[in-house]
């Protein structure tokens, strides 16, 4: 079963600061998808970004950019130009393309702070 | 688009209690997902069903939950008797799905907070 772990349960920046969540994911696939998702106190699940695995570029979007090394299987969020409005909880996810199954696994969070 | 409607948004409840949880999904999509956050486990699925029809329900916990999709534009996942190790943040997400392997993006609703007293 695929497994994705993050270790960082708490991390926080200053405003304007870049700062990397680290992500690490377990499969036995060639072939998947990679998310992350922000999730402010709404509780409202916000996609950020995604990479496909048989891309090698790392995808970009805005002031937010991925480390995706998949030999590796790690693949870290950088936020750069950090604002505000980014202080939330961070989820990475994966997603299998094999068989058809859109089910995502997440793993565990972590907490964003940004300072002022 | 109004997105994944979910009803209620807290519900706050006795053990031994019966607990509906309702989604509408994105009109036109055709797969839908029942996650459950808790901060001991974080996020799982629970069940998805693909054009109303139940495909993976190995998240379901136990016997205690079931979850329906009569129609396209409508699901429940029940809860019967509640327990307090129920409390959680229940989420739907729906998805228009395509071509086998494909990149579709999970919507999701804005989640379902239970206590269960």
């Amino acid at each position: 079963a695929q497994t994705v772990t993050q270790s960082q349960p708490e991390m926080s920046v200053q405003e304007a600061e870049t700062v990397t969540l680290s992500c690490t994911y377990d499969t036995s696939e060639s072939d998947y998808y990679l998310f992350w998702y922000k999730q402010p106190p709404s509780r409202q699940m916000i996609l950020v970004i995604r990479q496909e695995a048989y891309k090698q570029q790392n995808a970009t979007e805005n002031r937010f950019s991925v480390n995706f090394q998949k030999a590796a299987k790690s693949f870290s969020l950088k936020i750069s130009d950090s604002q505000l409005g980014d202080a939330a909880m961070y989820f990475c996810a994966y997603r299998r393309t094999q068989g058809g199954s859109e089910k995502l696994v997440f793993g565990k969070g972590t907490k964003l702070t940004v300072n002022p | 688009d109004a997105g994944v409607i979910q009803s209620p948004r807290h519900e706050v409840t006795e053990m031994g209690q019966e607990v509906t949880l309702r989604c509408k999904p994105i009109s036109g999509h055709n797969s839908l997902f029942w996650y459950r956050q808790t901060m001991m486990r974080g996020l799982e699925l629970l069940i998805y069903f693909n054009n109303n029809v139940p495909i993976d329900d190995s998240g379901m916990p136990e016997d205690r939950f079931s979850a329906k999709m009569p129609n396209a534009s409508f699901s429940t996942l029940k809860i019967q008797p509640s327990e307090p190790r129920d409390s959680a943040v229940y989420f739907c997400a729906s998805i228009n799905k395509g071509f086998v392997s494909s990149y579709n993006e999970q919507f999701f609703g804005p989640g379902t907070r239970l206590t269960v007293l």
